[in-house]
C-alpha cells in the first residue's frame, strides 16, 4: 500500500534564508507526487506535482521539488522563504493509475523575521 | 468566478444528531471528494464520486453517507453512528478521476460537536 511520511511536524526558519521540507513515499510501482499548501482555515492549494518526466518540478512562487526514486523521496526546497510562506504544507502520493491521494501529516512551515 | 463553497464555515451538533455539510461546485468536474482532517494526521479520505449517481466509499466511510444526484453538488452527511465527529471537513473536486488531473479544494467546514 501506498504510504507518504513526512517527518518534520513543523519547521521553523528565518526570512531569506532557505528551506528544505521532506516528504518519503512508499511504493513498489511507479508514482504520482503532490505538494499542497494550507494557509490558516483555508483549502488546500496544489504547489506542484510529478507525474513523469523531469524529475526536477517547480511552482510559480519559487518552490521546487526533486523526485528521487532510488531515495523515495519528494523534498520540497525554496532557496529564500518570505514570511507569507508561513503555512501547512502537505505531501501526497498515489500509485499510478489509481485514484486515490494518500497524504502526509504535514509540515508547518513557520517563517520568522 | 469558479470554485468550490462549502457551508457553512463553522458548525455545531449536539451528540445523536445527524448533520449534512454541503460542496458546490460550478467548475464542470465529474469528480468530487470528502476529506476529513485532524491536527497532526493530515487528510483521510472518507468518500468519492467519479461521475453523477455513482460514489465510493474511502478510507474512512464508517459513520459517514453522501449523495451525488447532481453533478455540481456532493453534501456528506455526518450520523450519529460517528464516533468522533469533531474535524474540518474538506470537500474537493477534479476534472475527472484519475489522479492526472489536479484536486480542487473548498474553503472546508469546521464541525463540533458536543
Amino acid at each position: 500500500a501506498q504510504s507518504v511520511t513526512q517527518l518534520d511536524s513543523q519547521v521553523p526558519v528565518f526570512e531569506e534564508a532557505p528551506v528544505e521540507l521532506r516528504c518519503n513515499y512508499s511504493s513498489s510501482v511507479s508514482v504520482y507526487l503532490f505538494w499542497y499548501v494550507q494557509y490558516p482555515n483555508q483549502g488546500l492549494q496544489l504547489l506542484l506535482k510529478y507525474l513523469s518526466g523531469s524529475t526536477l518540478v517547480e511552482s510559480i512562487n519559487g518552490f521546487e521539488a526533486e523526485f528521487n526514486k532510488s531515495q523515495t523521496s519528494f523534498h520540497l526546497r525554496k532557496p529564500s522563504v518570505h514570511i507569507s510562506d508561513t503555512a501547512e504544507y502537505f505531501c501526497a502520493g498515489s500509485t499510478g493509475g489509481g485514484n486515490k491521494l494518500t497524504f502526509g501529516t504535514g509540515t508547518q512551515l513557520k517563517v520568522e523575521l | 468566478d469558479g470554485g468550490i463553497t462549502q457551508s457553512p464555515k463553522y458548525l455545531f451538533r449536539k451528540e445523536g444528531q445527524n448533520v449534512t455539510l454541503s460542496c458546490e461546485q460550478n467548475l464542470n468536474h465529474d469528480a468530487m471528494y470528502w476529506y476529513r482532517q485532524d491536527p497532526g494526521q493530515g487528510l483521510r479520505l472518507i468518500y468519492y464520486s467519479q461521475i453523477v449517481n455513482d460514489f465510493q466509499k474511502g478510507d474512512i466511510a464508517e459513520g459517514y453517507s453522501v449523495s451525488r444526484e447532481k453533478k455540481e453538488s456532493f453534501p456528506l452527511t455526518v450520523t450519529s453512528a460517528q464516533k468522533n465527529p469533531t474535524a474540518f471537513y474538506l470537500c474537493a473536486s477534479s476534472e475527472q478521476g484519475n489522479l492526472e488531473y489536479e484536486q480542487y479544494f473548498g474553503p472546508g467546514t469546521r464541525l463540533t460537536v458536543t
